[in-house]
């Protein structure tokens, strides 16, 4: 399996709603990423998994949670989002270096 | 931290020539360059990459060329077709680690 997947595809949400968008690779990649792209931007990294450890943050606000259950899956837990959070919610993995392979992405709509 | 840099931000051809996207990098630390391309709607899919101790890597219609002392990583797309249209992205890497610092994008539009 070559493939980064991703769901839900489509998610809508109200800024109340706690919801959950799910990541997972079998390539045997030990770093996991989560970006957000807005359109006609390019890829935002928000953090970053390196052997099943949180080690990058990029100042992501408190109501995006990332986790790691296993070296497979990745997890971005939402709670209280705003409007301007819509967006593309790209996952990608790859070695400890190199290529980035990237998920088909969740397109999040907040109402 | 590392800022990259990608012009033009739209370029269009007509089918057949070449396209070219240039990107610079400030931090001499990164040593990995590859290049994106995201069709609309769609995932962006590596398209090639270079390392550090190489100055041009070609694949088919599509090269990259790297200078190290300029600190600028150019892609070079000949016999360009429509469905070369898309979203092309640079991005660079420092050896330290895995962190993409991404150019701000290349909308590229093939015109048959």
């Amino acid at each position: 399996d070559t493939e980064v997947t991703q769901t839900p595809k489509h998610l809508v949400m109200g800024m109340t709603n706690k919801k959950s968008l799910k990541c997972e690779q079998h390539m045997g990649h030990r770093a996991m990423y989560w970006y957000k792209q807005k359109a006609k931007k390019p890829p935002e990294l928000m953090f970053v998994y390196s052997y099943e450890k949180l080690s990058i943050n990029e100042s992501v606000p408190s109501r995006f949670s990332p986790e790691c259950p296993n070296s497979s899956l990745l997890n971005l837990h939402l709670h209280a989002l705003q409007p301007e959070d819509s967006a593309l919610y790209l996952c990608a993995s790859s070695q400890v270096t190199g290529e980035q392979f990237f998920g088909p992405g969740t397109r999040l709509t907040v109402l | 931290g590392e800022n990259v840099e990608q012009h033009p931000s739209t370029l269009s051809v007509q089918e057949g020539d070449s396209a070219v996207i240039k990107c610079t990098y400030s931090d001499s630390a990164s040593n990995y360059f590859p290049w994106y391309k995201q069709e609309l709607g769609k995932r962006p899919q590596l398209i090639i990459d270079i390392r550090s101790n190489v100055g041009e890597k070609k694949d088919q219609r599509i090269a990259v060329t790297l200078n190290k002392t300029a600190k600028h990583f150019s892609l070079h797309i000949t016999e360009t077709q429509p469905e070369d249209s898309a979203v092309y992205f640079c991005a660079a890497s420092p050896n330290t680690g895995n962190q993409f610092y991404f150019g701000t994008g290349t909308s590229l539009t093939v015109i048959p």
